[in-house]
């Protein structure tokens, strides 16, 4: 089974320019979550759908970050423009439907974001 | 407001010896609770659920309601244990989670 992918691995870029990140959650999983890891730190939710529609998204900036989840699979989660305090790994997860969830976070690589 | 607390950044043991990794929670509710585990150069992965009462890889960890904590236990630690361990919570319906942030085991020959 293909775990969660997500592109690129690594990003570099200058503060106020801006940044996009992929994620390909596992086939069947409707919830799809972006977590945001600062060196130190646990993950901290950023946005999670449900399909392909907002679940929770309260700790989203969103005067600078955005996502979506087009057609309820993919996802892309967008930092415009980026601030040296969004350096942090960005790493994007994927559970079961709640039905059949038994509390099973799959995680992706993660994207490392530097901003300089 | 929930939290999960992990006190502990790091903590190093030798090899054999007995390891407790800490994790204390608040939330206004009955939550479910985990251990995630990441190895050097891997993704973050689920280690055990409290619901399922499982022992993975000689780790335990029990649900202490009253002390709001949920610690996870190995008797004899290996090298191979050396990982970042987080706590995490959830409510019963698994619709959100919670991370603490981190305990890094070194296990040490």
């Amino acid at each position: 089974e293909a775990g969660v992918a997500q592109s690129p691995r690594y990003k570099i870029i200058e503060k106020r320019q801006s940044v996009a990140f992929w994620c390909n959650p596992i086939s069947g999983h409707a919830t799809l979550y972006w977590y945001q890891q600062i060196l130190g730190q646990g993950p901290k939710l950023l946005i999670q759908f449900q399909n392909n529609g907002v679940v929770d998204d309260s700790q989203l900036p969103k005067d600078r970050f955005s996502a979506e989840r087009l057609k309820g699979v993919d996802s892309t989660l967008k930092i415009q423009p980026a601030k040296l305090e969004d350096s942090a790994v960005y790493l994007c997860a994927s559970s079961l439907p709640r039905t059949g969830n038994t509390g099973e976070l799959f995680f992706g690589e993660g994207s490392r974001l530097t901003v300089l | 407001a929930q939290r999960v607390t992990q006190p502990e950044k790091l903590l190093s043991v030798f090899k054999g010896a007995p390891v407790e990794l800490k994790c204390n929670y608040s939330y206004s509710g009955s939550p479910e609770l985990f251990w995630y585990v990441q190895y050097s150069r891997q993704r973050l992965q689920l280690l055990l659920r409290h619901i399922s009462r499982e022992s993975i890889k000689g780790f335990t960890a029990d649900l202490n309601k009253g002390e709001t904590s949920f610690h996870l236990k190995k008797p004899f630690a290996q090298e191979e244990d050396s990982a970042m361990y987080y706590c995490a919570l959830a409510p019963y319906n698994f619709n959100k989670f919670y991370f603490g942030s981190g305990t890094k085991l070194n296990v040490k020959p």
